[in-house]
């Protein structure tokens, strides 16, 4: 079955621990991103890559960081969280159509 | 500038009426892509439709359809037949050019009464 997995799917941590959120896809995608959504804001873009090694910045990439040295992985980087990150943040995958597609999500919350 | 706006934070319907959820948006770009996605109590995102910008015909997928009026630059989402699995939230969002990111609206929460 094609898709998006990321582990875990709820976290509570504490400032300043970092954390990694998982992030893989079965498609042989190029594209991935990471978006976070919160109230009254909608889902904005953190990360994107367009293939192995190409990641670049989206529309809030302050405190995160990725990688992308597999295909398949796009891992989501908090080396110190902070309350503002608690969010719930969705991967998504694409190829070079245009059907996107998310992940199950990951609620966040920093204490 | 909002770049994509649900102008209805929520709306209520009955079951099996069809229900029109509005998005209009804003682009310069000539190649863009329009979609939707709905999004349950559950919290996952499911894609619903997509609609090119050169797309001539309506794009429909089961009982979704997009009717998009380009000149208006908007591209309302047509649910016909609604059933109470249908209560969600739904979002617009748009691809603009050789844009890697989906812009999204604030969403409309549709809840469908028995």
């Amino acid at each position: 079955e094609a898709q998006v997995t990321q582990n875990p799917r709820y976290l509570i941590t504490v400032t300043g621990k970092k954390l990694t959120v998982t992030c893989s896809q079965n498609m042989n995608h190029e594209y991935m991103s990471w978006y976070r959504q919160d109230p009254g804001l909608g889902l904005r873009q953190i990360y994107y890559s367009m293939n192995v090694e190409v990641t670049d910045k989206g529309d809030v990439p302050e405190g995160y960081k990725v990688s992308r040295k597999e295909k398949r992985n796009f891992p989501l980087i908090l080396e110190s969280p902070s309350p503002n990150q608690t969010s719930l943040y969705f991967c998504a995958s694409r190829d070079r159509l245009n059907e996107q597609f998310f992940g199950p999500g990951t609620r966040l919350t920093v204490l | 500038a909002q770049k994509i706006t649900q102008t209805q934070p929520g709306m209520f319907v009955q079951e099996k009426e069809a229900v029109t959820l509005d998005c209009t948006y804003d682009t310069s770009d000539q190649s863009y892509g329009l979609f939707w996605y709905k999004q349950p109590s559950s919290g996952e995102m499911i894609f619903l439709i997509y609609q090119g910008s050169y797309d001539e015909q309506n794009a429909t997928e089961g009982r979704y359809s997009l009717n998009f009026q380009k000149a208006r630059k908007s591209a309302n989402l047509v649910i016909s037949a609604s059933q109470l699995g249908d209560s969600a939230m739904y979002f617009c969002a748009m691809r603009e050019g050789r844009a890697q990111k989906l812009v999204f609206g604030q969403g409309t929460r549709l809840t469908i009464n028995p």
